[in-house]
């Protein structure tokens, strides 16, 4: 167990729905990336908060949104979604904004668009 | 765009040492180079970051070239549990990690 909590775990849903995914961060980290990983592109940054605040954006699509809340807990919204989306999510926290510590994964939640 | 480049895989004996290697050319002066490592099914773990001289930690070894331009993880006994894909990384421009497709080791009993 990493420390980082994704739920849920599997995720199986019909085109043009919306989900959300959820991630609790390790406990004294605020800060909180969000990763897709398919087949074919591989581990993509989309998102990343810190104490609440957006910090940096990667290739998020405009369909998929994010927040952080006042007890750090982070969600990531997809909507209309597509087969394409079918990926693992990861999330993924550390102490400090910048890359200068190391970055702890959750588990992903794999989400699967039929 | 941070790029790294990385072989496709590698094979090692088990409680052989693994070199690694990671060439990131691009690399600023001030970026730290991450290692990562990815089981199947299993989210990326953490193996080892450092930014100029050589790194020591319970997992791994991590040498950084003089010139910064390439780095090699050191796991100094494989095991079959070392058997995983394996990043690395450095923020770059976007101040974001992000990664490659990795080296997929394979370990052999």
């Amino acid at each position: 167990d990493s420390g980082v909590t994704q739920t849920p775990k599997h995720l199986i849903t019909a085109t043009g729905q919306r989900v959300t995914l959820r991630c609790s961060p390790r406990s004294g980290d605020l800060s909180v990336y969000w990763y897709q990983q398919s087949l074919d592109q591989g581990l993509q940054f989309l998102i990343q908060y810190y104490n609440g605040e957006e910090r940096a954006k990667g290739n998020i699509l405009e369909r998929f949104s994010a927040q952080q809340f006042p007890d750090l807990h982070s969600e990531l919204n997809l909507s209309s979604l597509e087969l394409g989306d079918s990926a693992l999510y990861f999330c993924a926290s550390s102490s400090l904004p910048g890359v200068r510590y190391g970055y702890t994964f959750g588990s992903g939640t794999r989400l699967t668009v039929v | 765009d941070a790029k790294t480049t990385q072989p496709n895989s590698m094979e090692s004996n088990e409680e052989e040492p693994v070199h690694l290697p990671c060439n990131h050319s691009t690399i600023s002066g001030t970026d730290y180079i991450h290692w990562y490592r990815q089981l199947p099914s299993q989210g990326p773990e953490y193996v080892i970051h450092g930014l100029t001289s050589n790194v020591n930690n319970r997992m791994a070894s991590l040498a950084i070239a003089e010139d910064r331009k390439s780095s090699t993880l050191i796991l100094h006994r494989a095991t079959l549990r070392d058997a995983a894909v394996y990043y690395c990384s450095y923020p770059g421009s976007a101040r974001q990690l992000t990664f490659g497709s990795g080296t997929q080791l394979t370990v052999l009993p």
